[in-house]
């Protein structure tokens, strides 16, 4: 199975922080890559796919990188709805693994 | 607009079964690969299973595998999880979502507790 490496585990930032979580894949995925932003007691909500492309009406300060086993997740300015637990996702072979996720908390 | 929609979790016995239904709507179904998330209350998201648009191929995570059986209705557009010889640690919400490069949309998820 392809372990997923999601790292930190948790940070603080404030807002109009630049916010940087990065994934790394125990093997190479390709960019069958996808990040998810999650809310307490809410539908997680995919912002990133193919590692690199927006997912429609996301807004444009979040923006995905890398390729083969690194990958980051930048949130440019990052704002109040922006406080959540964010996941990378695996597909490119199964089973599907996700990362253990980064809980991006208030400074 | 794309709609799942979850049903049939709730508390059951450890050794027990369940069904879980996710009605979709607002998309054409069979064309599409489908899969099951389960999420700890507090914790990560872990996947379950996956099959294909026609119901030709299924997988499994190792920690459910020989005991839930995915399966899919295209001409009524619902996706199934049958789950068997229920443990404690299958307690979670159960989530169904459509694939698009990976899973993109998602149901707003039904609650199994496995529990005596």
């Amino acid at each position: 199975d392809i372990q997923m490496t999601q790292s930190p585990s948790a940070m603080s930032a404030s807002v109009g922080d630049r916010v940087t979580i990065t994934c790394r894949a125990s093997q190479d995925i390709r960019n069958s890559l996808a990040w998810f932003q999650q809310k307490p007691g809410k539908v997680p909500k995919r912002l990133i796919y193919a590692a690199s492309s927006l997912q429609s009406g996301v807004p444009s300060r979040f923006s995905g990188s890398g390729s083969g086993t690194e990958f980051t997740l930048t949130i440019s300015s990052l704002q109040p709805e922006d406080y959540a637990t964010y996941y990378c996702l695996q597909h490119n072979s199964d089973p599907l693994t996700f990362g253990g996720g980064t809980k991006v908390e208030i400074k | 607009e794309v709609q799942l929609v979850e049903s049939g979790g709730g508390l059951v016995q450890p050794g027990g079964s369940l069904r879980l239904s996710c009605a979709a709507s607002g998309f054409s179904f069979s064309s599409y690969w489908m899969h099951w998330v389960r999420q700890v209350p507090g914790k990560g998201l872990v996947w379950v299973s996956h099959i294909k648009s026609d119901g030709s191929d299924t997988t499994y995570a190792d920690s459910v595998k020989g005991r839930f059986t995915i399966s899919r209705d295209n001409a009524k557009n619902t996706l199934y999880l049958q789950m068997n010889t229920l443990r404690a640690e299958d307690t979670a919400v159960y989530y169904c979502a459509r694939d698009w490069s990976g899973p993109d949309y998602w149901g707003q998820g039904t609650l199994v507790t496995v529990s005596s």
